[in-house]
């Protein structure tokens, strides 16, 4: 199988803290991963492109200082919102490539947040 | 314009109707057309991956993708309560991962 996780499938945090979200590839090694959010009744968005040991490509309109990827193994990628604000709430969603076609990409549970 | 437009539904169908669902695009350089299974609190799940025009069937899904009038749609045949999910579509022009441009996604119920 192919079985990607993230932890937690949710939080709730205060407007200005820091918030880490992890992206598991449990059963294959992934050398990309990709960061998507989707707010209520919209699409997909993709935010970034993650590749292991090297910086994250981000998607044109997603600041990269305020949401940092770390793709530290092949297995693992984060994606912190640092200084959280309301209009960060969304539904944030990985996936994790295990071969090169879009049709070995697998994707996460997906971790809802909400910023109050 | 959006690049990709699906019907949010949500759409309701009696246990084995056939169902169908679809997406229209605008950017005519897309190649690569997929759909996605998403269930609650879950992920999305590949069910159908298509290159360029045609049909593809799998089991009680198939897919068909009409270039020229830039439609692709997806047909569930004998419907299944487990068939209950929200169904995405996307599509890119390449074969990698990067640049998926999705749907907004069709909520389904099959109704037993």
């Amino acid at each position: 199988g192919a079985v990607v996780s993230q932890h937690p499938s949710w939080v709730i945090c205060k407007s200005g803290t820091s918030v880490k979200i992890e992206c598991r590839s449990l059963d294959f090694q992934a050398t990309t991963m990709f960061w998507y959010r989707q707010f209520p009744k919209q699409s997909l968005m993709l935010m970034a492109t993650s590749n292991e040991g090297s910086k994250a490509t981000y998607e044109q309109g997603v600041e990269k200082d305020k949401f940092l990827i770390n793709h530290a193994s092949l297995t693992l990628s984060t994606l912190t919102v640092t200084s959280a604000h309301p209009e960060d709430s969304s539904f944030y969603i990985c996936s994790a490539q295990k071969g090169l076609l879009q049709e070995t990409q697998y994707f996460g549970p997906g971790t809802r947040l909400l910023v109050l | 314009q959006k690049e990709v437009e699906q019907d949010p539904g949500p759409l309701s169908v009696p246990e084995g109707a056939i169902v169908s669902l679809n997406c229209t695009y605008s950017n005519s350089a897309f190649q690569y057309f997929m759909w996605y299974r998403q269930y609650s609190r879950k992920g999305p799940e590949l069910l159908m991956y298509t290159y360029s025009s045609g049909n593809k069937e799998d089991g009680r899904f198939t897919a068909q993708v009409d270039k020229s009038s830039k439609y692709i749609s997806l047909f569930i045949r004998d419907s299944q309560p487990s068939d209950s999910a929200t169904y995405l579509c996307a599509m890119s022009e390449g074969g990698g991962a990067n640049n998926l441009f999705f749907g907004t996604g069709t909520r389904l119920t099959v109704i037993p």
